[in-house]
Order: structure tokens, then C-alpha cells, then sequence
């Protein structure tokens, strides 16, 4: 199956730092979101990036699909961004049954006060 | 309202014991997901529904039971389960039904099951 790695597996910052998250993938993919959670287990989707460039305020994504690698940008980083960030990918070739979907090794990230 | 609810919050049970877990949401999505994570690792797809209907299995063993009684409820019935089954239990629900269209899926803040 499809290998999804992120990097780095953990990250120290001060508060108010900037940071990149890298997710390599194996295979082309149909689909790639990332994924946020917190101390306390709630995942919250980020993006939903298959290809291209998205920002939502502090946080940005590039997905580079011909290249099999997608980035996550948290700018000016606040306590609040702790936890596990998670890219995953789906691939497959038709609807119902084939799809498979995988999530990345994660990358936790704490910020400092 | 975008809340996905899930009960109970902390599970403790034994090898031997049958029980349930509940996932609810009221956004009118037509997709559900059952996901199981072990400590620090990334959750996986165990089971998805679509128009209450079991449209992926992911191999999982028949210990883990799901059911879909209407569109905005999901079960996950557990049986005879083992210590290695300890994990959070996560639902999601999504507007789109299929996986390599989905963009957004909404998660409940999951299950803590303890098998002893």
C-alpha cells in the first residue's frame, strides 16, 4: 500500500515562530487534507489540498502532486497550535470499495510560551 | 450546528463483556466513519457508511460490529474484544459521500476504550 511520511516527527518552537510540515506519499493520490489535533484528541480538518496553494489566516498548504510531497505553513505560531498534525491521502480508481484512505505518521508540534 | 457527538466519553470493559458505542450528528451528512487510534499513532479507517449504507470495511474482525439505524446515528457494538482493542474510537461524518472526493469531514471528540 501507499507510504505516507511526515516530517519532522517532532517540532520545539517558541511562541511566535514559523514552521514547515512535509508529507511525503508513495503513489500519486486522488485527495490530500490535513488534519489538526489537539492535546485532548480532537481532530479538526485544515485543508483539503489535492493540488495548489490554500491559506486560512496563520496557516497555508502547498501540494506539490507531480512531486508526491505537500507542505504546511504555520506562521507566527501561537500555544493554541500544540498537538499532532496530520496530512492523509486517498487513492484509488473508482467509487465504493476501492478507495483506501491513509493517514501520515504525524508530526507533533509544541509551542513554547 | 456542527457538532458530532459520541457516548461514551471513557469506556472500561472486559474480554468478555458486550458494549456499544454511540456517534450522532444533526448536519444532515450522508457519510459516516468509524476510525480506531492507538496511543501515538494516526488514526485508521475502520468502516464507512454511505446513505446508511456499509460502503467500506476495512478488513476490520468481527468483534467490531457497526450499524447505521438512521442517517444521523452510527453504533459501533463491541463483542469478546481483546487488550490490544484499547484505543480512541473516532467518528466523522462528511457532506461528501465518497473518499476521493471528500474534503471535509467533522470529528465527535471520540470514544477512550480501555479492554482489561
Amino acid at each position: 500500500g501507499i507510504q505516507v511520511e511526515q516530517s519532522p516527527p517532532d517540532l520545539i518552537l517558541q511562541e511566535g515562530a514559523n514552521s514547515t510540515l512535509r508529507c511525503n506519499f508513495s503513489d500519486s493520490v486522488n485527495n490530500l487534507q490535513w488534519f489538526h489535533q489537539n492535546p485532548w484528541g480532537q481532530l479538526i480538518n485544515l485543508f483539503y489540498i489535492p493540488s495548489g496553494t490554500k491559506q486560512n489566516g496563520r496557516l497555508s498548504a502547498t501540494t506539490v502532486a507531480t512531486e508526491r510531497y505537500s507542505l504546511l505553513y504555520i506562521s507566527s505560531s501561537q500555544t493554541t497550535d500544540s498537538g499532532v498534525y496530520f496530512c492523509a491521502v486517498v487513492r484509488g480508481i473508482s467509487n465504493f470499495g476501492n478507495e483506501k484512505l491513509t493517514f501520515g505518521t504525524g508530526t507533533r508540534l509544541t509551542i513554547i510560551p | 450546528d456542527t457538532e458530532v457527538t459520541q457516548t461514551p466519553k471513557h469506556l472500561v470493559m472486559g474480554m468478555t463483556n458486550k458494549k456499544s458505542l454511540k456517534c450522532e450528528q444533526h448536519m444532515g451528512h450522508r457519510a459516516m466513519y468509524w476510525y480506531k487510534q492507538k496511543a501515538k499513532k494516526p488514526p485508521e479507517l475502520m468502516f464507512v457508511y454511505s446513505y446508511e449504507k456499509l460502503s467500506i470495511n476495512e478488513s476490520v474482525p468481527s468483534r467490531f460490529s457497526p450499524e447505521c439505524p438512521n442517517s444521523s446515528l452510527l453504533n459501533l457494538h463491541l463483542h469478546a474484544l481483546q487488550p490490544e482493542d484499547s484505543a480512541l474510537y473516532l467518528c466523522a461524518s462528511s457532506q461528501v459521500v465518497t473518499l476521493l472526493s471528500l474534503d471535509t469531514q467533522y470529528f465527535g471528540p471520540g470514544t477512550r476504550l480501555t479492554v482489561l
